[in-house]
């Protein structure tokens, strides 16, 4: 069974290019969450989605970052434009909401350097 | 808010020696606990959970038990191996889906 999808792996790009990461969740979760990591800051929970529908973004940096989920198998997270300091690794991770607590699985991350 | 608070690393044990790792938690609820394990490179793995005062948590030989009288959720393993090098992450949730995490402890297992 196929876990959470990310990609690219690895990014590298110059300050101001727009960077897009892509997430594929484990197919019949209905929660999706992005998180970034880094050194000084750990790990953040940016955004969550439950069916689709943004719940909680106040994780989000600023407008430069947007997150989206056209359905159920897919997501993105924009950065535009894109400057030194969000280089960090993000993680997409999924979970099943079913009014118990619920486990998060978490892709392998996408390393994003920008330049 | 809620917050996770675990001990400074690196832990730098020989192999089969005995590990703790001391996490504590702040919430204003009944937060669920858990521990999650990331390897070089990788994603965070969930490791083991508890979802309530008094239950302890188990996978691979570690251990953890929510003491909800000392807001602890200590990670403890009897003998580690070479393969258990990672890093460990505290976490809570509130029930509303979030998840809180601790900064991480490194473990160096060394043969």
């Amino acid at each position: 069974d196929a876990g959470v999808i990310q990609s690219p792996r690895h990014e590298v790009t110059e300050m101001g290019q727009e960077v897009t990461l892509r997430c594929k969740p484990i197919s019949g979760h209905n929660s999706l969450f992005w998180y970034r990591q880094t050194m000084m800051r750990g790990l953040e929970l940016l955004i969550y989605f439950n069916n689709n529908v943004p719940i909680d973004d106040s994780g989000m940096p600023e407008d430069r970052f947007s997150a989206k989920m056209p359905n159920a198998s897919f997501s993105t997270l924009k950065i535009q434009p894109s400057e030194p300091r969000d280089s960090a690794v993000y993680f997409c991770a999924s979970s099943y909401r079913d009014g118990h607590t619920d486990t998060q699985y978490f892709g392998p991350g996408t390393r994003l350097t920008v330049l | 808010g809620d917050s996770v608070t675990q001990m400074e690393g690196p832990v730098t044990l020989s192999e089969e020696a005995c590990l703790t790792i001391n996490c504590t938690y702040t919430a204003t609820g009944y937060p669920s606990l858990f521990w999650y394990v990331q390897y070089p490179g990788e994603g965070l793995q969930l490791l083991l959970k508890a979802t309530k005062a008094d239950d302890k948590g188990s996978n691979k030989g570690f251990e953890a038990t929510y003491r909800k009288e000392t807001t602890s959720f200590h990670l403890e393993k009897g003998s580690v191996q070479v393969s258990d090098s990672a890093v460990y992450f505290c976490a809570l949730s509130d029930g509303f889906q979030k998840l809180v995490f601790g900064t991480g402890t490194r473990l160096l297992v060394s043969p």
